[in-house]
Parts: structure tokens; C-alpha cells; sequence
């Protein structure tokens, strides 16, 4: 599995855009990228996946470069709803079953 | 179609006695997974089970912990003769496939151990 690393918090204020960048230098070719959401009590929540590009859904938007060294978790418009834990996870989808490997991942708050 | 739902959401153990966690995975589901998450850290992952099956065991301390997933009724993990340490929030997941990182979780079970 790929080692991911990921700022610790980020400061925001309703109605930014907030960017979350995560880092895989080692990912593999059958990998995917994915992010959960988690809120404070609350189990993780599946927010998106990708594996190249840019993928987009009614949540969140993912790119990620050529490269895939890298992918960026995009949040339109955040408002104090968002303040939660994102976690990004690298490994592959198929051949096996997947436990996830969360890390710390990248405390959010967002501000009024 | 109800989400996975764990009870107790609260449980709080003395030293020495035993906790009972159960969790009922989404209707159609066959994969069951637990997670602990100690205070101010990350998931980690403890055991994935499929139906009358452990799968894969190897987060899951050797001693005084113990899963099962019966052909009929919830997924329980039991930790026996708790210590302080075991204190944490132990979380459930479902998935309808195995190879999916898609997983849902339910609410989690809080245990306090005094």
C-alpha cells in the first residue's frame, strides 16, 4: 500500500474553496485514490475515488496529475458543515478485499 | 435501506469484564469489517469477516479479542477482560463486494473502560 502524507489541519472560512493536497510518491500502477470525510463521533464516510484526471461528483472533486504522484480533494464553498477529518487512502480496487489504511489524516475548520 | 447500525453506541466496562460490540451490516451485505480509533488517532484496522468466515485477522490484538460473523444475526467483536487501554471507538464497516474501498460505516460503539 502506498504511504500517503497529508497536512495535519487547515483553517477555512464559509463560502472558500479549500484545497487539501495529498501525496503518494510510491503509488502503484493498479492503484486508486480515495477520500472519507469524518465528523467528529461519527464513523468515515466514503466522499470519492479516482485513479487519473479529474473526477467530480455532487460533494467534492478530485484531480489528480499525470503523474499521480500527488491528487488534490477539492471543496466548493465549504461551510461549517465541513469542519471534519479528511482522509486520503492509495491502494488497488481489484483482486482482493481492502482494509483500509486511514493515517492522521487533515483536520479541517471551517470558520464563520 | 437502513444504515449499519452498531449498539451498544456507549458501553463502559470495568477492568476485568467483558465487552460485547455488535453491528449489523447494511441489507445485502456479506463483508464486515472493524476498525478501532483510539482518542485524537486514526482508524486502524482489526478484522474482516464474511459470513461463518474470519478472513483476515491481523490487526486484531491475539489475546482477549475474538470476531464472529454468524450465518444468521449481527457481526459481534468481544474483548474480554478489558484494560484501560482497550478504551476506544470501535467502528464497523460494510461493503456489498469484496474488492471495494468503498466501505459504509456505522456510528460506532464508544467504550469506556474504568
Amino acid at each position: 500500500l502506498a504511504k500517503t502524507t497529508q497536512p495535519i489541519s487547515m483553517d477555512s472560512y464559509e463560502g472558500q474553496e479549500v484545497n487539501i493536497t495529498c501525496s503518494h510518491n510510491n503509488i502503484a500502477t493498479n492503484d486508486y485514490i480515495t477520500w472519507y470525510q469524518q465528523f467528529p463521533s461519527q464513523g468515515p464516510r466514503f466522499i470519492i475515488q479516482g485513479y487519473k484526471t479529474k473526477v467530480t461528483n455532487e460533494v467534492a472533486s478530485l484531480f489528480i496529475p499525470a503523474d499521480r504522484k500527488s491528487s488534490t480533494l477539492s471543496l466548493p464553498r465549504v461551510s461549517l458543515s465541513d469542519t471534519a477529518v479528511y482522509y486520503c487512502l492509495v491502494g488497488a480496487v481489484s483482486g482482493g478485499y481492502n482494509k483500509l489504511i486511514f493515517g492522521a489524516g487533515t483536520r479541517l475548520a471551517v470558520h464563520p | 435501506n437502513a444504515g449499519v447500525m452498531q449498539n451498544p453506541r456507549h458501553l463502559v466496562r470495568r477492568r476485568g469484564q467483558e465487552a460485547r460490540l455488535r453491528c449489523s451490516p447494511m441489507k445485502g451485505h456479506s463483508h464486515v469489517y472493524w476498525y478501532r480509533q483510539l482518542p485524537e488517532e486514526g482508524l486502524k484496522f482489526m478484522v474482516y469477516l464474511q459470513k461463518e468466515n474470519i478472513i483476515d485477522e491481523s490487526g486484531m490484538p491475539k489475546e482477549r479479542f475474538s470476531a464472529e460473523f454468524p450465518k444468521e444475526g449481527p457481526s459481534i467483536l468481544r474483548i474480554q477482560q478489558v484494560v484501560r487501554g482497550d478504551s476506544a471507538a470501535y467502528f464497523c464497516a460494510s461493503s456489498p463486494q469484496m474488492d471495494t474501498y468503498e466501505q459504509y460505516f456505522g456510528p460506532g460503539t464508544r467504550l469506556t473502560v474504568t
